[in-house]
């Protein structure tokens, strides 16, 4: 069984460029999640996926972050204008419907220098 | 919102010790309760759940029970490893589909 799987594992980027990471699924699993953890704290929910449908959005998710599942399958997290407040883990996970259970992806560390 | 408020680490344990993390929540209604492991270098994992009042988890000696009327899911093992050093994560999800996770709590098992 193939887990969550992320792409690239470590970003690191100068402040003002825009970074996008990408997330595979469990395949099957309809809904999808994307957090933010910073150091020393808990992962923070940033948005989710029921298929390609974006259903919830945090207040987190400025203007400068966009997220997309085209396709219903994979997703995207794109950062427009970086920042250094930007610098975290983004965590991405996966869900069917009927399940209980959300499976997070190894994650992306993004440092924004 | 709901929040979870979760003991705070670091904790340092010798082999064979009982190990206690606290963790209290708010939520409406009847929420899931979870605990989350991650360990060095990786990414987490569920370690166990409980979806309805009084439900215990359990999962690799590790135990939780659902207590609605303390609003509680304190996390217990027995005797811990060294393997078992990690980082748990105390989460509920309610009235929507986002997990809230508390701070995290850091436990370090010495041989």
């Amino acid at each position: 069984d193939t887990g969550v799987s992320q792409d690239p594992r470590h970003k690191i980027t100068k402040r003002g460029q825009n970074v996008t990471f990408r997330c595979d699924p469990i395949s099957e699993h309809n809904r999808l999640y994307w957090y933010r953890q910073t150091l020393g704290q808990g992962p923070e929910f940033l948005t989710y996926f029921q298929n390609e449908a974006q259903l919830e959005k945090s207040r987190l998710l400025s203007d400068r972050f966009s997220a997309e599942r085209p396709k219903g399958s994979f997703s995207t997290l794109e950062i427009q204008r970086t920042e250094q407040g930007d610098s975290a883990m983004y965590l991405c996970a996966s869900k069917k419907t009927s399940g209980e259970t959300q499976y997070f992806g190894p994650g992306t560390r993004l440092l924004v220098l | 919102g709901n929040s979870v408020t979760q003991m705070e680490g670091p904790v340092t344990l010798s082999e064979e010790a009982f190990l206690t993390i606290n963790c209290t929540y708010t939520a409406t209604g009847y929420p899931s309760l979870f605990w989350y492991v991650q360990y060095p270098g990786e990414g987490l994992q569920l370690l166990l759940k409980a979806t309805k009042a009084d439900d215990k988890g359990s999962n690799k000696g590790f135990e939780a029970t659902y207590r609605k009327e303390t609003t509680s899911f304190h996390l217990e093992k027995g005797s811990v490893q060294v393997s078992d050093s990690a980082v748990y994560f105390c989460a509920v999800q309610g009235g929507s589909e986002k997990l809230v996770f508390g701070k995290g709590t850091k436990l370090t098992v010495n041989p």
